[in-house]
């Protein structure tokens, strides 16, 4: 069974600073797709950031941007210029063709100012 | 309202109580999920409906009865719920054809006692 693994439980960063979270998977397929939601306190789960594991470019999204090493099985989420409002758990997310999302068990970000 | 919605925002339900959850999407899609998050564990897919039917169902107890009677709306009823059944519970809507992309609502913060 696919597995993700997100081995920070939490991680902080200083306001305007770059921090990067790290997700790893294991998987025996070769097309899927990889996923970065935010969830911040008391608020609805968001979708930051995807990626098609057929595409070699790394995703961007503003401040946001993965680094996918599909022979590592890494997926991690780089966010530049951190924002209070960055502050959240952050969820990391696997699906091959028409299986479930599989998620994994999320890192906090705290962002200081 | 736009997005996904969900009622109540939060429950306390005795053990012996019947109680239902209600989601509501306004964004068009065909597909709606039931999550469970618990603290320190990645999101449970519990249940999956395309087109009104029921198309997955993560051994659920029985405890757990959903409802679809359309695709914007979905129901999830409770009975004689257990305190480890305490959790936020999320509802989640996509395109059949974008199965990948969820968007999700807020939660219902249910607390069993």
């Amino acid at each position: 069974a696919q597995t993700v693994t997100q081995s920070q439980p939490e991680m902080s960063v200083q306001e305007a600073e770059t921090v990067t979270l790290s997700c790893t998977y294991d998987t025996s397929e070769s097309d899927y797709y990889l996923f970065w939601y935010k969830q911040p306190p008391s608020r609805q789960m968001i979708l930051v950031i995807r990626q098609e594991a057929y595409k070699q470019q790394n995703a961007t999204e503003n401040r946001f941007s993965v680094n996918f090493q599909k022979a590592a099985k890494s997926f991690s989420l780089k966010i530049s210029d951190s924002q209070l409002g960055d502050a959240a758990m952050y969820f990391c997310a696997y699906r091959s063709g028409s299986e479930k999302l599989v998620f994994g068990k999320g890192t906090k970000l705290t962002v200081n100012p | 309202e736009t997005g996904v919605t969900q009622t109540p925002r939060h429950l306390v339900m005795g053990m012996t109580n019947k109680k239902s959850l209600k989601c509501e999407q306004h964004l068009g899609h065909n597909a709606m999920y039931w999550y469970k998050q618990s603290a320190k564990k990645p999101l449970e897919l519990m249940f999956v409906y395309n087109f009104k039917e029921q198309t997955e169902n993560n051994s659920v107890p029985s405890r757990f009865s959903p409802e679809c009677p359309n695709s914007s709306h979905l129901f999830l009823h409770l009975h004689t719920l257990q305190p480890e059944d305490s959790a936020l519970y999320l509802c989640a809507s996509s395109q059949v054809t974008s199965y990948y992309e969820q968007y999700f609502g807020p939660g219902t913060r249910l607390t069993v006692t």
